[in-house]
């Protein structure tokens, strides 16, 4: 069965540091790769997604995510955070093409300090 | 950008009563919605997606008779909880594609279900 995997459940940073939160992936086929926050009392908000093309992707709010193919793996990360970036980060897949559901990894809760 | 609005955001019933949820998609058309379930701290597991003038299609340990899903419209899914238990109190997401070539979901604001 596909999974997806987020290897750090709860991350404290000080606010500049640099961030970089895992992602790994089980499915070998043809894959959709997407990273979602959720900020406290907020809806999950899209922050990037890779279908196909440069696997180094930008997003929202200076977040980028690289796709390595060879390690299953899509990295969120960003040079530094601030304290409004404290949420929780969901890792998220789909395969192949058409409307398919997402398989969301367990999360990591990212916790600024100022 | 995509909206998806639920409605309640909250809702607090006596056991063995009937909820239902709706989910719209605000300012497009959503042939496919999909509806999950989370868990305090814990991830988004897939409950059921739900298509447009056909039957839901559920996720393996979901009961279809209990958990109805409705999709009348390119606008409108339904989620209703039959004969409410305490353990079914949980925050009920729903998601719609955009409409892109390939999915990009947007997820409604959820709605938190507390069963008494």
């Amino acid at each position: 069965a596909q999974s997806v995997s987020q290897h750090n459940h709860h991350v404290i940073l000080s606010e500049a540091a640099s961030l970089e939160l895992g992602c790994n992936y089980s499915y070998g086929g043809t894959v959709n790769l997407f990273w979602y926050v959720q900020y406290p009392g907020q809806h999950l908000q899209l922050l990037l997604k890779y279908f196909s093309g440069d696997p180094l992707v930008k997003g929202i709010k200076g977040f980028e995510a690289e796709f390595i193919k060879s390690k299953f793996s899509f990295n969120l990360r960003k040079p530094s955070v601030q304290w409004s970036d404290t949420a929780e980060y969901f890792c998220a897949v789909t395969r192949g093409t058409g409307r398919r559901a997402l398989t969301f990894g367990s999360g990591t809760r990212l916790q600024v300090q100022p | 950008g995509a909206v998806v609005s639920q409605h309640p955001s909250r809702v607090i019933c006596k056991s063995g009563t009937s909820v239902k949820i709706e989910c719209r998609s605000l300012d497009f058309q959503a042939t496919t919605m999909f509806w999950y379930r989370q868990f305090p701290k814990q991830s988004l597991m897939l409950m059921a997606t739900s298509n447009e003038g056909s039957k839901a299609t559920y996720e393996q340990g979901v009961e279809k008779d209990k958990f109805l899903i409705n999709h009348a419209s390119l606008t409108l899914s339904t989620l209703t909880v039959t004969s409410a238990h305490p353990e079914d109190s949980s925050f009920y997401i729903c998601s719609a594609n955009s409409g892109g070539p390939v999915d990009t979901q947007y997820f409604g604001p959820g709605t938190r279900l507390t069963v008494l």
